[in-house]
C-alpha cells in the first residue's frame, strides 16, 4: 500500500522567507509524485509533478521541488514566499492505476 | 477553472437518508475518481471509473457506490447515510494512461 506524510500541518512565514516543506512517502514501486495547492474557498490545483527524468522539479508560481528517491522524498521549496500563497499544500503520491494517495496538506500563513 | 464540475455543492442531509451526488468531467477525459475529504484530513480515495466499470477502491464500505456514463460523466451514491460521512466530496477527472487529475469545487455534504 502506498502511504504519504507531510511533517508540517501548520506552517507560518513572513513575507518574503523561505519555504521548505517536508513530504515522505512509502511504495515498493515506481511512482508519480504531486504537489497540489488549495487556495481559500477554490479547487485543488496542481502546483507541480515529478514522473521520471530530472528530480529537481519547477511548478508554478515559483515552486520547485525535488525528488531524492533514496529519501523516499519529494520535498516542496520556493525561495521567497508572498501572501498569496497563504493556502493548504497537499503532497500526493500514485503508484498504480491512478489511484493518488494524499497527505493531511499543510496550512501555510503568509503574514505581510 | 479545471472543466469539472460537480453538483450541487452543498447539501444536508439526514442520517440513515440515501444522497447521490454528480460530476462532469473536462473534456476528453474518460476516467474520474472520487476523493473524500473530512475537515482537517486530506482527500481519501473511494473509487475510481473508466469506461463505465469501477477500476480501483479504497477502503469505502459497499454502500459508496458509483456509475460512469457513456459520456463520461459520473456518480457517486452514498446509502443509509451517517453522522461521519460528513465531508466534502471531490471529483477528479483524468485521461487514461496520462495521471495528472484535474480536480472539481467538490460538494460539501453535512449530514445531521
Amino acid at each position: 500500500a502506498q502511504s504519504v506524510s507531510q511533517h508540517n500541518h501548520h506552517v507560518i512565514l513572513s513575507e518574503a522567507a523561505s519555504l521548505e516543506l517536508g513530504c515522505n512517502y512509502s511504495y515498493g514501486g515506481t511512482v508519480n509524485l504531486f504537489w497540489y495547492v488549495q487556495y481559500p474557498g477554490q479547487h485543488l490545483q496542481l502546483l507541480l509533478k515529478y514522473f521520471s527524468g530530472d528530480p529537481l522539479v519547477k511548478g508554478i508560481k515559483g515552486f520547485e521541488a525535488e525528488f531524492i528517491k533514496s529519501k523516499f522524498s519529494f520535498n516542496l521549496r520556493k525561495p521567497s514566499v508572498q501572501w498569496s500563497d497563504t493556502a493548504e499544500y497537499f503532497c500526493a503520491v500514485q503508484g498504480g492505476y491512478q489511484k493518488v494517495t494524499f497527505g493531511i496538506g499543510t496550512k501555510l500563513q503568509v503574514i505581510p | 477553472e479545471t472543466g469539472v464540475t460537480q453538483s450541487p455543492t452543498h447539501l444536508i442531509k439526514t442520517r440513515g437518508q440515501q444522497v447521490t451526488l454528480r460530476c462532469s468531467s473536462q473534456s476528453g477525459h474518460n476516467t474520474v475518481s472520487w476523493y473524500q475529504q473530512a475537515l482537517g484530513q486530506g482527500p481519501q480515495f473511494i473509487f475510481q471509473y473508466y469506461r463505465e466499470e469501477e477500476n480501483g477502491r479504497g477502503n469505502f464500505p459497499p454502500r459508496f457506490s458509483g456509475l460512469q456514463f457513456p459520456n463520461y460523466s459520473s456518480e457517486l451514491n452514498v446509502n443509509a447515510l451517517e453522522l461521519d460521512d460528513s465531508a466534502l466530496y471531490l471529483c477528479a477527472s483524468s485521461l487514461a494512461g496520462v495521471s495528472e487529475a484535474f480536480f472539481g469545487q467538490g460538494t460539501r455534504l453535512t449530514v445531521v
